[in-house]
């Protein structure tokens, strides 16, 4: 079941620099989408969504783009800190009768950001 | 910030064994979820929760689960004959709403370790 794809497991950037981190997905239907960051030995932190009905979400220091019509998300962090190594995970709802009930997940890329 | 509580951090189990992996979600939030990661594995929705009664499970979630909320607190999953293939990472979390458009994002636990051997 690939229908989240995150095809880098990795990425390492300088701290200051921007980080992306991509997401695919194949499954048409979904239309709610989500970034967790995850630290060792703790539980998926919500990061930062966006809704099929726009194009780009912008909170801070992180921004999520979406493109529809190629099936392809991506975080930005800019700038990016020390503090933002984790594992970033791409998840996916089709809503129903909510988001929330069931999220697809990609499997993660491990960030890590360099002093 | 109030956040969502799991234990034990670890459960190591035989096989067959009865396990049961309690949750304490955020007092304010109504809806309830539990999740797991099978190492080096997606993270796999296995049920959700609200008023009283489950909203939609997975294939994962067969008769060997069952989940319940006993008290005005906790959250609890309950696996009655546990296998090899059940250790995992066990993610409870829990919501306000069901999100629909909102931002009402899921808040996980640290999770559950669980090791069948």
């Amino acid at each position: 079941d690939q229908q989240v794809k995150q095809n880098s497991p990795s990425l390492s950037v300088q701290e200051g620099r921007i980080s992306i981190l991509n997401c695919d997905y194949t499954n048409s239907m979904f239309d709610y989408f989500l970034w967790y960051k995850k630290y060792p030995a703790e539980g998926p932190t919500f990061l930062i969504s966006i809704s099929s009905i726009k194009d780009k979400n912008e909170d801070g220091r992180f921004t999520v783009f979406l493109n529809k019509s190629a099936k392809h998300l991506s975080l930005h962090i800019v700038p990016s800190q020390p503090g933002d190594s984790a594992v970033y995970f791409c998840a996916a709802s089709a809503s129903r009768a909510g988001n929330n009930r069931k999220l697809i997940w990609g499997l993660g890329t491990s960030l890590a950001v360099n002093p | 910030e109030p956040e969502v509580t799991q234990t034990p951090s670890h459960q190591v189990t035989q096989m067959g064994q009865e396990v049961i992996l309690r949750c304490v979600p955020i007092s304010n939030h109504l809806y309830f979820y539990w999740y797991r990661q099978i190492l080096g594995q997606k993270v796999e929705f296995l049920v959700s929760f609200y008023n009283n009664e489950i909203s939609e499970k997975s294939e994962i979630f067969d008769d060997q689960f069952s989940v319940e909320r006993p008290d005005g607190s906790n959250f609890t999953l309950k696996i009655r004959s546990t296998k090899l293939e059940d250790s995992a990472m066990y993610f409870c979390a829990s919501s306000v709403s069901e999100g629909r458009f909102s931002n009402s994002p899921l808040h996980f636990g640290n999770g559950t370790r669980l090791t069948v051997t």
